[in-house]
């Protein structure tokens, strides 16, 4: 059965720290994609980044960066030099080829940066 | 334009009430979707629309009525709603045909009351 586990329900940090935020999937499909979506207050999810089950290169943008790991089937999140404005939160979401458009989404991680 | 809009905003409305809920996007994706997000909670997929066609209804109840007119527009007709149908409702859109790799694009949402 599929499934997405972000386990850090609040994290808080001050400015300009680093901060990871975990995810970690279930799927018996070896063709499979990985989401991270943002969802500031304002309600809109926006979305950051995907990933397909072959590609386990990790990924930098800016001050954002992914690692994409099969062997512990995870797939997090960091954020370098953490600022305001990333206060939000965050899901980690997984779906699978050919499996009628759905996406699975975790229970997400609220992310509180502090001035 | 990677946009997609939705309106009104903030919707009040008595369980007796029939009001819709509007989502247009122009990118030319042919996926469109309704989920129900309550707070705190991932968004829960309601119904997803494939080139104007109904194809997957996730058993939601008949008080929700969706509706796609054509293929920049997607439509949820609310009728009899109880206080528990309170939610964030988000649509969002994808490139078609859907094969779970593609990333959905979310509208800010309707905040519905239900009194």
């Amino acid at each position: 059965a599929q499934k997405v586990t972000q386990a850090q329900t609040e994290i808080s940090v001050v400015e300009k720290e680093d901060v990871t935020l975990d995810c970690v999937y279930e799927t018996r499909d070896t063709t499979y994609y990985l989401f991270w979506y943002k969802q500031p207050p304002s309600g809109e999810l926006v979305f950051l980044i995907r990933r397909n089950s072959f590609d386990e290169q990790n990924e930098i943008s800016g001050r954002y960066s992914w690692n994409f790991q099969k062997s512990t089937s995870s797939f997090n999140f960091t954020i370098t030099a953490s600022q305001v404005v990333d206060s939000a939160v965050y899901f980690c979401a997984l779906s699978e080829m050919n499996r009628d458009d759905k996406i699975i989404f975790g229970k997400g991680t609220r992310l509180h940066i502090l001035p | 334009d990677t946009e997609v809009t939705q309106t009104p905003k903030h919707l009040v409305m008595g369980m007796t009430n029939k009001k819709s809920l509007k989502c247009e996007q122009h990118m030319g994706h042919r996926a469109m979707y309704w989920y129900k997000q309550k707070a705190k909670k991932p968004p829960e997929l309601m119904f997803v629309y494939s080139y104007e066609k109904l194809s997957i209804n996730e058993s939601v109840p008949s008080r929700f009525s969706p509706e796609c007119p054509n293929s920049s527009l997607l439509n949820l007709h609310l009728h009899a709603l109880q206080p528990e149908d309170s939610a964030l409702y988000l649509c969002a859109s994808s490139q078609a045909p859907v094969s779970g790799y593609n990333e959905q694009f979310f509208g800010p949402g309707t905040r519905l009351t239900v009194l």
